[in-house]
């Protein structure tokens, strides 16, 4: 069965600063996606950034960029210029074709003025 | 272009009481999700659809009940509530399958079981 796995159950940053939050997951798979949702208080997930196994080049998306290191099974979200908007829970996320997504326990991230 | 909506978004049952939260989502998505979220977890899924008429089990599907009668709603029922779904619930949609296609989620509802 597949794992996912966020090490930082909490974290803070400056506003403007750079963070990088942690997940690595577990499979035995070759091709797969992976993702970052956010979660703001409202609630609503919304996704941030996603990556397919087979594409060696990092996804970028904005301000967020990941660092996706399939050999030691990491995909970690940078978050650049971080801004009070950006405080929320982040999850990432793993799936396979034809199987379900597995989420991460989250990480709160809190952007402080 | 609403996207996808829950309701409602608040409920407090009694233990035994029974409920149906209702997803409906305009994006003429064939697949649709039902997860709960519980403090220090993940999202877990709960049961999905693959397209109307059709329905199938997640990971934690014992004591809930969906129906998928029209393309644009999904239902998820709880027949005997129990304290042990006080959780939030998302609702979620996709294009295509699971794998390659984002995932929209709903607002979530938060229920209560006393």
């Amino acid at each position: 069965a597949q794992t996912v796995t966020q090490s930082q159950p909490e974290m803070s940053v400056q506003e403007a600063e750079t963070v990088t939050l942690s997940c690595t997951y577990d499979t035995s798979e070759n091709n797969y996606y992976l993702f970052w949702y956010k979660q703001p208080p409202s609630r609503q997930m919304i996704l941030v950034i996603r990556q397919e196994a087979y594409k060696q080049q990092n996804a970028t998306e904005n301000r967020f960029s990941v660092n996706f290191q399939k050999a030691a099974k990491s995909f970690s979200l940078k978050i650049s210029d971080s801004q009070l908007g950006d405080t929320a829970m982040y999850f990432c996320a793993f799936i396979r074709s034809g199987q379900n997504f597995v989420f991460g326990p989250g990480t709160r991230l809190s952007v402080l003025p | 272009n609403a996207g996808v909506t829950q309701t409602p978004k608040f409920r407090v049952l009694k233990t035994g009481q029974s409920m149906t939260l209702l997803c409906a989502q305009d994006m003429n998505h064939e697949y649709m999700y039902w997860y709960r979220q519980d403090p220090g977890m993940g999202l877990r899924l709960i049961h999905y659809s693959v397209g109307e008429g059709t329905t199938a089990k997640g990971e934690v599907p014992d004591g809930y009940n969906v129906s998928r009668l029209k393309k644009q709603n999904f239902l998820l029922g709880l027949e005997s509530a129990a304290p042990s779904q006080t959780s939030v619930y998302f609702c979620a949609s996709s294009f295509g399958h699971l794998s390659t296609d984002t995932q929209y989620f709903g607002p979530g509802t938060r229920l209560t079981v006393l």
